[in-house]
């Protein structure tokens, strides 16, 4: 069993659409949770990152941390053509230095 | 521009082959990661140095190494190169100063797309 796992879609949406991206891990030793976008034939770039369970909302972006299930979330609002592209889950058990694990990503297109 | 800079950015060669990697770290870093992405793989980390010493190892094949140098840049050799090796392989660097509440924040390079014949 993989420490994160991601649905890779791809997943297609209308423009303006709510999209929810998921993913579940296993180690509980994870703290911090991120989420990279990467665009095509691109590096991935850092969209957000929370610490331990909760709620962060960046503009159109809310990220969300379950613990409890081992569970995290990227909501997009008024999803934008722009917004296509893939996106990544990361977590590290601590901060520093540690070493990040990715999720394989969700590829998204968003349709105008 | 990322400031974590990788060349070659492609590179197509023969089964069997060597080939090395280069990077250089964003301005302040003292750490840098390698990672391999493939499509059915995702984003594989393969190893971690900080300020020259190796701090973690990944799912890093044996006929692959790395190193990292006095002036913080990193190398990534890949050797006996068979076709399952072609991917993009990407090189990140980090600060903890730059995740104000710890979080160790990647900043990726652009990649080297390997291509092995």
């Amino acid at each position: 069993q993989k420490e994160v796992e991601q649905d890779p879609g791809p997943l297609s949406v209308p423009e303006g659409a709510i999209v929810s991206l998921n993913c579940t891990y296993s180690n509980s030793a994870f703290q911090y949770f991120m989420w990279y976008r990467q665009y095509s034939r691109k590096g991935p770039e850092l969209l957000m990152y929370t610490y331990s369970s909760g709620n962060k909302e960046d503009g159109r972006f809310t990220a969300q941390v379950d613990k409890s299930s081992k569970y995290i979330s990227l909501f997009i609002r008024d999803s934008q053509p722009s917004d296509s592209a893939t996106y990544l889950c990361a977590m590290s058990d601590s901060g520093g230095y540690q070493k990040v694990t990715f999720g394989t990503g969700t590829k998204l297109q968003v349709i105008p | 521009d990322s400031g974590v800079t990788q060349t070659p950015k492609h590179l197509i060669t023969a089964t069997g082959q060597r080939v090395t990697l280069r990077c250089s770290p964003r301005s302040g870093d003292l750490s840098v990661y390698w990672y391999q992405q493939s499509l059915d793989q995702g984003l594989q980390f393969l190893i971690q140095y900080y300020n020259g010493e190796e701090r973690a190892k990944g799912n890093i094949l044996e006929r692959f190494s790395a190193q990292q140098f006095p002036d913080l840049h990193s190398e990534l050799n890949l050797s006996s190169l068979e076709l399952g090796d072609s991917a993009l392989y990407f090189c990140a660097s980090s600060s903890p100063r730059r995740g104000s509440s710890g979080a160790n924040v990647l900043t990726f390079g652009a990649g080297s797309r390997l291509t092995v014949l």
